[in-house]
């Protein structure tokens, strides 16, 4: 079954620091890969998708994820994080269409001055 | 008004009542959806329409109703629910699911409590 894991509940960085958040996903073939972002009281929004060709992929925000399929993996870095990163960060994973789309449990970045 | 709307954004409704959700998509999109975001679990699909044809239906108890009179709107009609069904629910749309292009965008959600 087709299923998506982040490993990391919570994560706290400084600001200014590196991020990197894991994804980790389970499909037979590969699927479409995004990343969302839930600020408090907001719902999901889209950071950045793979759907094929170049594997590292650039999204809004300064955001950007690598795509390695010997891994099964879609992580999210950011080279310097800054406050208003801090919010809910969600791996998906869907298959050709978006009947089946599939969310991990979402990991919390919290940012320190 | 732009994106996805949802309303109301809060609300509050003993296990006798009924009530409805309502969404509202300005993106042109043809397929919408309902989710689920309980604290704790990840986001659950409950319903997916396409072209204003239900395409998905998750196991959804019975005490919720979805409703999709055109493809700019989406309602999910509520009754008697049960305090586990308190929640965020999200609304999402999307380009129809036969073009190719996956992305879905969220409304800012309705968070339902059930007393």
């Amino acid at each position: 079954a087709q299923s998506v894991t982040q490993p990391d509940i919570h994560i706290t960085v400084s600001e200014g620091a590196s991020l990197e958040l894991r994804c980790n996903y389970s499909y037979g073939a590969t699927p479409y890969l995004f990343w969302y972002v839930q600020s408090p009281g907001q719902g999901l929004q889209l950071l950045l998708k793979y759907f094929s060709g170049d594997t590292l992929v650039q999204g809004i925000k300064g955001f950007e994820a690598e795509f390695k399929r010997s891994q099964s993996s879609f992580n999210l870095r950011k080279p310097s994080v800054h406050w208003s990163d801090a919010a809910e960060y969600f791996c998906a994973v869907a298959p050709y269409n978006n009947n089946d789309m599939r969310f991990g449990a979402g990991t919390r970045l919290t940012v320190k001055p | 008004e732009t994106g996805v709307t949802q309303t109301p954004r809060h609300l509050v409704m003993g296990m006798t009542n009924k009530k409805s959700l309502k969404c509202e998509q300005h993106l042109g999109h043809n397929a919408m959806y309902w989710y689920k975001q309980s604290a704790k679990k990840p986001l659950e699909l409950m319903f997916v329409y396409s072209l204003e044809e239900r395409v998905e239906n998750n196991s959804v108890p019975s005490r919720f109703s979805p409703e999709c009179p055109n493809s700019s709107h989406l309602f999910l009609h509520l009754h008697t629910l049960q305090p586990e069904d308190s929640a965020l629910y999200l609304c999402a749309s999307s380009q129809d699911l036969s073009t190719g292009s996956y992305e879905q965008y969220f409304g800012p959600g309705t968070r339902l409590t059930v007393t």
